[in-house]
């Protein structure tokens, strides 16, 4: 079974930072890119960023671009989201997502719960 | 980039069928993907690739593509079908998701 479990979620001040962690398990980590979506309080989807299989090549949103890194490490199954920089239009829950892609992403197939990052002083 | 429009919100009875539709406003032929996203969940994969459906994904469900116009349609809607649905598209390096319809059934 598919199964993606995102951490590292909670409350942080404007302007500091967090990281957020997603393990993975019931597939082939290593030939998926993996993705971070994002949903503010009562609003639509956010794609935040991708990364290829390998790590070799990253993707960012533009209202995170310079803010948010995107990493992996393909022997532990994880991808990680570090958030620097943040501000109350960051709260949201984050989403980790896998997607199927070749050249690029292209869509996500599977999608784990969701951590809550609220951005508030 | 550009946007994905969908309708904020669309009402069908028990057994109709519901159409949900995503326009993106770019030049250049775009390949749709569409999401099912229950309250306090995350979202589910429902088609991919303009048409097609994962496994698993009833055939109620059935989705086509004209001329940058993506039409989600379910068909004999069932109480269980109410949720927010998502269009989602590529764009050269970029994800683009349209605003989400919620669909309810009276």
């Amino acid at each position: 079974e598919v199964q993606l479990e995102e951490s590292g979620g909670g409350v942080v001040q404007p302007g500091g930072s967090l990281r957020l962690s997603c393990t993975v398990s019931g597939f082939s980590f290593s030939v998926y890119w993996m993705s971070w979506v994002r949903q503010a309080p009562g609003k639509g989807l956010e794609w935040v960023a991708n990364i290829k299989r390998d790590g070799s090549e990253e993707y960012y949103g533009p209202s995170v671009k310079g803010r948010f890194t995107i990493s992996r490490d393909n022997a532990k199954s994880s991808v990680f989201l570090q958030m620097s920089n943040l501000r109350p239009e960051d709260t949201a829950v984050y989403y980790c997502a896998r997607a199927p892609g070749g050249s690029y992403p292209y869509y996500f197939d599977s999608w784990g719960q969701g951590a809550l990052v609220t951005v508030s002083s | 980039s550009y946007v994905l429009t969908q309708p904020p919100s669309v009402s069908v009875a028990p057994g109709e069928t519901a159409m949900i539709t995503c326009r993106a406003d770019s030049p250049e032929s775009q390949t749709f993907h569409w999401y099912q996203q229950k309250p306090g969940l995350a979202p589910v994969l429902l088609v991919f690739d303009d048409s097609a459906r994962p496994s698993g994904i009833p055939d109620r469900f059935s989705a086509s593509n004209s001329v940058n116009t993506a039409t989600l349609t379910i068909n004999r809607v069932e109480a269980g079908d109410e949720a927010d649905y998502h269009c989602q598209v590529w764009d050269s390096t970029e994800g683009l998701f349209g605003g989400g319809t919620k669909l309810t059934v009276l």
